[in-house]
């Protein structure tokens, strides 16, 4: 079990231009959940999967935010047109679905727009 | 707006010493969990209490969940310099399929 993996760690980019960060969960995990995280703040909830469903998105998803889970495994987070307030870490983690159950979250990837 | 506050913002201690931080929520929830951060990095999970319990350990951590006040605290005891690190609580509200944050503790264990 390798855990809840992230790519790429860092990413910077010049404003305008798209993103695309992937997330693939514990395998045996249904649940996969995106939170955005800046400096000094808690994560902030942005949208979550059950299998390939997605089943909330937080009003924090503009709709340069788009994310996918196409098969029920791994999922993608791009934004498009990148902005500066953008920059912050983005947060995978995944988990049962069961009640009570614990998440397990990635090393996040970075997002530093220029 | 996030669900739960921790407090305090910042806490520095001394190695050995105890550290205690609390969290404040607002709505109904079925858990509430802890988590550390180290600086730059994923989240840990440290422990899951339910809200149907009132105390949970897990090794030098003590979780208490207060439902009737909405407020749990976390306390470390002996503390060690590899405890620095930030500390969030996190709520599963009722009927919720996701955790809600709060802004989290830094704690500071000085050597």
């Amino acid at each position: 079990d390798t855990g809840v993996s992230q790519d790429p760690r860092h990413k910077i980019t010049k404003r305008g231009q798209n993103v695309t960060f992937r997330c693939d969960p514990i395998s045996e995990h249904n649940r996969l959940y995106w939170y955005r995280q800046t400096l000094g703040q808690g994560p902030e909830f942005l949208t979550y999967f059950q299998n390939e469903a997605q089943l909330e998105k937080s009003r924090l998803l503009s709709d340069r935010f788009s994310a996918e889970r196409p098969k029920g495994s791994f999922s993608t987070l791009e934004i498009q047109r990148t902005e500066q307030g953008d920059s912050a870490m983005y947060l995978c983690a995944s988990s049962f679905s069961r009640l009570n159950t614990e998440a397990f979250f990635g090393q996040g990837t970075r997002l530093t727009v220029v | 707006s996030q669900q739960g506050e921790e407090d305090p913002q910042a806490l520095s201690i001394q190695e050995g010493e105890n550290a205690t931080m609390n969290c404040s929520y607002k709505t109904s929830i079925n858990n509430l969990q802890w988590y550390r951060q180290n600086s730059g990095r994923g989240l840990v999970h440290l422990i899951l209490i339910r809200s149907n319990e009132r105390e949970k350990h897990s090794g030098r951590l003590r979780v208490t969940l207060d439902t009737s006040k909405k407020s749990s605290s976390l306390l470390i005891t002996a503390s060690r310099a590899a405890d620095t690190a930030s500390y969030f609580c996190a709520t599963d509200a009722t009927n919720a399929g996701k955790s809600t944050f709060g802004d989290g503790t830094t704690l500071t264990v000085k050597p």
